[in-house]
């Protein structure tokens, strides 16, 4: 299947801070990502869609200034937790399809694990 | 919204035994797709389940969608340790997907 590489697995920062997350479609190219954010033992939850050369779309709650999301390039997506606080620590994950492939069929990277003291 | 309920949220059985998650939903879904996703890892797609009453297996796991596709369940026959993990199912359009809230499940040695 397609390969989603996601960059770092794990992050600790400070309170203030500002963090890029990294999402990379390793062979294939995807015009479209998705970011979800999953608590400990819960679901994932759709934050974004990440569209190349235009701007991401945000779900209903979800804050565009605080999680900026930027898709430069056909294999590259990334998420920047801005001003980051300890309830926005969490599980990060994107994901991707390949053009052609089963609508539902999301490959998903490895997720980054952010943690904020 | 479209929302996808999952029961049950956890699930512990012996190994050996047989195990079953449920997802239902208050409005007629285009389609399902379960995903597994192992202790501390991501989400694995597992398949697509479209068509009303379509029943698909994949060695011990079988995966139905009701005549209504408003339910969808997965059977694992004879669980084994390696079906350690949380199921979700999720439903949606062009990669935009709704997830359950998944059934974890635990399998005793």
């Amino acid at each position: 299947g397609a390969v989603v590489s996601q960059h770092p697995s794990r992050v600790i920062c400070k309170s203030g801070t500002s963090v890029k997350i990294e999402c990379r479609s390793l062979d294939f190219q995807a015009t479209t990502m998705f970011w979800y954010r999953q608590f400990p033992k819960q679901s994932l939850m759709l934050m974004a869609t990440s569209n190349e050369g235009s701007k991401a779309t945000y779900e209903q709650g979800v804050e565009k200034d605080k999680f900026l999301i930027n898709h430069a390039s056909l294999t590259l997506s990334t998420l920047t937790v801005t001003s980051a606080h300890p309830e926005d620590s969490s599980f990060y994950i994107c994901s991707a399809s390949p053009s052609g492939g089963e609508v539902g069929e999301l490959f998903f990277g490895e997720g980054s694990r952010l943690t904020v003291l | 919204g479209q929302q996808v309920m999952q029961i049950p949220q956890y699930q512990h059985v012996q190994e050996g035994e047989d195990f079953t998650t449920y997802c239902n939903s208050s409005t007629t879904l285009s389609n399902i797709q379960w995903y597994k996703q192992r202790p501390g890892g991501h989400p694995v797609f597992l398949i697509q389940l479209v068509k009303s009453g379509e029943v698909k297996k994949q060695k011990r796991l079988t995966f139905q969608f009701g005549e209504a596709k408003k339910n969808s369940s997965l059977h694992i026959t004879a669980t084994q340790t390696t079906d350690v993990g949380t199921y979700f199912c999720s439903s949606g359009n062009t990669g935009k997907l709704i997830f359950g809230q998944g059934t974890t499940l635990q399998v005793k040695p």
